[in-house]
């Protein structure tokens, strides 16, 4: 099947720092990619749709100028935290819909983030 | 908006029990269902879906049937293994809405020897 990749898996940086999370497609192409934010023991929060060569597009409350999505490619989108915070610590997950009529999404293996 | 409820757990089996968990959603329209699972240090991996009213997904042993009438995909398994543990997460989407996935909280699930 469709495998999505993140990197890194997980972080660890200092508050104020900005961190890069990328996730890729690596046998398809996705012109849109999702990203989403869990929080621990709870559900998986839409953050965000990738679109590729165009501007994404925010869920609301989520703040687009903190959480800055980049897809120049298509298969590669970015997520980077800018002036992280203790607070923005999180699971967060990518996903790509598998293309054609299916309706399938496939799923990063989430990056772990700690802000100190 | 579109939302998913579903029973919390953790839920706690022994091994060759009988599962259900459950899930209702609330949408207008009518979306496509699935249940994900997300083994331990792993990402989420679709389980199995069902995109119509009466349509039954299945797959490893388990099974979900789309019930208009009761808005509600409640996952089942007859006969669950310790490799069944795991987290549980019930969902939708619309067909021509970017395929944005509305989650459940879901539901951890522990089966024990």
């Amino acid at each position: 099947g469709a495998v999505v990749s993140q990197h890194p898996s997980w972080v660890i940086c200092k508050s104020g720092t900005s961190v890069k999370i990328e996730c890729r497609s690596l046998d398809f192409q996705a012109t849109t990619m999702f990203w989403y934010r869990q929080f621990p023991k709870q559900s998986l929060m839409l953050m965000a749709t990738s679109n590729e060569g165009s501007k994404a597009t925010y869920e609301q409350g989520v703040e687009k100028d903190k959480f800055l999505i980049n897809h120049a490619s298509l298969t590669l989108s970015t997520l980077t935290v800018t002036s992280a915070h203790p607070e923005d610590s999180s699971f967060y997950i990518c996903s790509a819909p598998g293309g054609g009529l299916t309706d399938t999404q496939y799923f990063g293996p989430g990056t772990r983030l700690t802000v100190l | 908006g579109d939302s998913v409820t579903q029973m919390e757990g953790p839920v706690t089996l022994s091994e060759e029990a009988f599962l259900t968990i459950n899930c209702t959603y609330t949408a207008t329209g009518y979306p496509s269902l699935f249940w994900y699972v997300q083994y331990p240090g792993e990402g989420l991996q679709l389980l199995l879906k069902a995109t119509k009213a009466d349509d039954k997904g299945s797959n490893k042993g388990f099974e979900a049937t789309y019930r208009k009438e009761t808005t509600s995909f409640h996952l089942e398994k007859g006969s669950v293994q310790v490799s069944d543990s795991a987290v549980y997460f019930c969902a939708l989407s619309f067909t021509g809405g970017g395929n944005k996935l509305t989650f459940g909280t879901g539901t951890q699930l522990k089966v024990e020897l």
